[in-house]
Order: C-alpha cells, then structure tokens, then sequence
C-alpha cells in the first residue's frame, strides 16, 4: 500500500544552519506529494506541494523536489529561524478515483536554538 | 476569515462512555475529512465526506466510529463505548474539493479516556 517515511527527529539546529528532513514515499504512479507544518499550538499547516514528477515546491524559505527515480521529497532550508521551530510531516495523496485524503509520514521535530 | 473550527477542544471520558465530535468546515468546502493522530505519530485518515455523501469510511478503526455530515456542512464523529486505545487527537480538515485542494486543519479535539 502507499505509505511515507520520515527521517526520525528530533533534529536540533542552531540558527541560520542549513536544513534537510528527509522522507521518502511508496506508492504506485504519480501521487501528489506535501509538506505540513504544525507550530506548537496551532493546526497542521500546508507549508508546500508539488504534484508531478520534477516540480520544486516553495514557501517561506523552504523548498522540496518531487523525484519520481528516488521516490523522494526531501524538505530544505538555507538558514533556518527560531521561529521555524515546529514538527514537519510528509504526505502524500495518490490518485485516481482517489478522494484526496492524505497518508502522512510519522513527522519529525525541528528545534532551532539561538 | 474563519477557518475550520472543532469542539470540544479537549474531552476525557471514562472507558465505556460515548463522545460527539464536533467539526465547523469553511464555509462552501465540499470535502470534509476525520484524522486520528495518536501521540508522537502521523495524522491517519478515518473518513470522507463529499458534501452529505460519506464516500470513505476505510480508516475508521471499528464499528463504534460513526461519522456523519447530514446537511453537507457541520459534521460530527461519534465514538460508542470509548476504549484507553481510542485517545488520540481527532483532527478535522476541509476543502474546495478539487483534486491536488489544500487541505485546511482545524485545531483538533484531544480526547483522553480514562
């Protein structure tokens, strides 16, 4: 079945270091593939998405590339902020006939230290 | 603009009682989804709504889920004869309900059964 894998946090950085959360997907054809961020607190957030093979996601710094060969979408920042402090999880929604929910990787935790 | 709202914030039941749910969607989202989030883990898809019509109900976990959205806007999830194993965050999403349409998160509801 489709599912997502997240690399396992948590991952503590200090401010203005560069950022790599790592996720992979299984699924069969072309899923569309997303990027939610949840700040403490607050509701899950679509922080980007991309829906085929080669598109970049981008947003607020951060970016993602859907790779069909790796079945990967790793999220990256050049420089992170305190503020980005936050849990990440990947998804992704496969179509066709599909509905659009969402199957999400487990999450990973980001803590930047000033 | 109001975004997805739920009720109550936070529940505790005893083991064994029942629990209501409540989901505000925004205002002219035809799709509504339920998501259980257990601690330290992903959102997991329980069912889908298009407008009244419960198209998806593979996630919901037994029979003592019960979802419904009887005017095709405010929905409620209904859990009879609550178990320890049923705490979890329930999350409730909406959105336009085109294919690849952000998902919109609302706060969730944090249940504890004790």
């Amino acid at each position: 079945g489709n599912s997502v894998t997240q690399m396992e946090g948590p991952v503590t950085l200090s401010e203005e270091a560069f950022l790599t959360i790592n996720c992979t997907y299984t699924a069969t054809g072309y899923p569309s593939l997303f990027w939610y961020v949840q700040y403490p607190g607050e509701g899950l957030q679509l922080l980007l998405k991309a829906t085929k093979a080669d598109d970049k996601g981008s947003n607020k710094g951060f970016e993602a590339t859907y790779r069909k060969e790796t079945t990967s979408f790793h999220l990256e920042k050049g420089s992170v902020q305190v503020s980005d402090s936050a849990v990440y999880f990947c998804a992704l929604s496969h179509p066709p006939g599909n509905t659009g929910k969402l199957i999400f990787g487990q999450g990973t935790t980001l803590q930047v230290k000033p | 603009g109001a975004g997805v709202s739920q009720s109550p914030r936070y529940k505790v039941a005893k083991r064994g009682q029942d629990v209501a749910l409540r989901c505000d969607p925004i205002s002219g989202h035809v799709s509504l989804f339920w998501y259980q989030q257990a601690l330290g883990q992903g959102p997991e898809f329980l069912t889908y709504f298009q407008n009244e019509a419960q198209l998806d109900k593979s996630g919901l976990p037994s029979d003592r889920f019960f979802a419904e959205r009887p005017e095709g806007s405010v929905s409620t999830l209904k859990i009879q004869r609550t178990q320890q194993e049923d705490s979890a965050v329930y999350l409730c999403a909406s959105s336009l309900g085109l294919f690849g349409s952000e998902q919109y998160f609302g706060p969730g509801t944090r249940l504890t059964v004790t």
